[in-house]
């Protein structure tokens, strides 16, 4: 298994441009959800799903668009970029915990180090 | 979710056990809690989790006290590739599986 993979590893945005950050996993995950960091900070969630075509906003929701289309994609969309969403950028998938799973195991990509300027 | 309370830094040498602290004294009945490092800047990595009694796996071991007001991660023989950021989570198990709150964590540096 190639676990969570995200695409790409950096990115420079000039402010007010769009794109689309990638997350996959292959594990037939039906939760994902994606978190962003600042500097010396925890990770704060940004939006998360539980299965194909359900999405939830999570603490920082504004300026980011979601949709799950697919159980292995979950791609997060910046719609106008402004310097304050420079962070870097975490998807991560688990198991839906029903009665019985052995974990809330997250699993998590390597990052999208993003700089808006 | 309950709040927890990581100091923020800590030391351990090379070979012995590094012990870290996790208060979490609002802590409800059907709360587990959970450890996650972040090694360098690298995504978290999931450690270990328990709701009252205490865990071992091939990673770590996870102490909960009775009241389950505070917790204890002991890694046993800490090498220099464990020095991280490690995450303190407590957490309902309900439907909601992505919702988990990260704080500051503690910064451990493992030493020569």
């Amino acid at each position: 298994n190639a676990g969570v993979t995200q695409t790409p590893k950096f990115q420079v945005l000039k402010t007010g441009q769009s794109m689309t950050l990638q997350c996959a996993q292959d594990m037939n995950h039906e939760y994902m959800s994606w978190y962003r960091q600042d500097p010396g900070m925890g990770l704060r969630l940004i939006h998360y799903s539980v299965g194909a075509g359900i999405t939830d906003q999570g603490e920082v929701p504004n300026g980011y668009n979601v949709s799950r289309s697919t159980t292995e994609d979950f791609p997060l969309r910046l719609l106008s970029a402004a310097p304050s969403q420079t962070s870097v950028y975490f998807c991560a998938s688990s198991y839906f915990p029903t009665s019985g799973a052995s974990s809330y195991e997250q699993y998590f990509g390597p990052g999208t180090r993003l700089t808006v300027t | 979710d309950a709040k927890t309370t990581q100091p923020p830094s800590m030391d351990c040498a090379e070979g012995r056990a590094a012990n870290l602290p996790c208060n979490h004294s609002t802590i409800s009945g059907n709360e587990y809690v959970y450890w996650y490092r972040q090694i360098h800047s690298q995504g978290p990595q999931y450690i270990i989790h328990g709701l009252k009694n205490n865990e071992t796996n091939e990673m770590a071991s996870l102490i909960i006290t009775e009241d389950r007001k505070s917790s204890t991660l002991i890694l046993p023989h800490a090498t220099l590739r464990d020095t991280a950021v490690y995450y303190c989570i407590v957490r309902a198990y309900t439907g909601t599986a992505s919702k988990l709150t990260f704080g500051t964590g503690t910064r451990l540096q493992v030493t020569l």
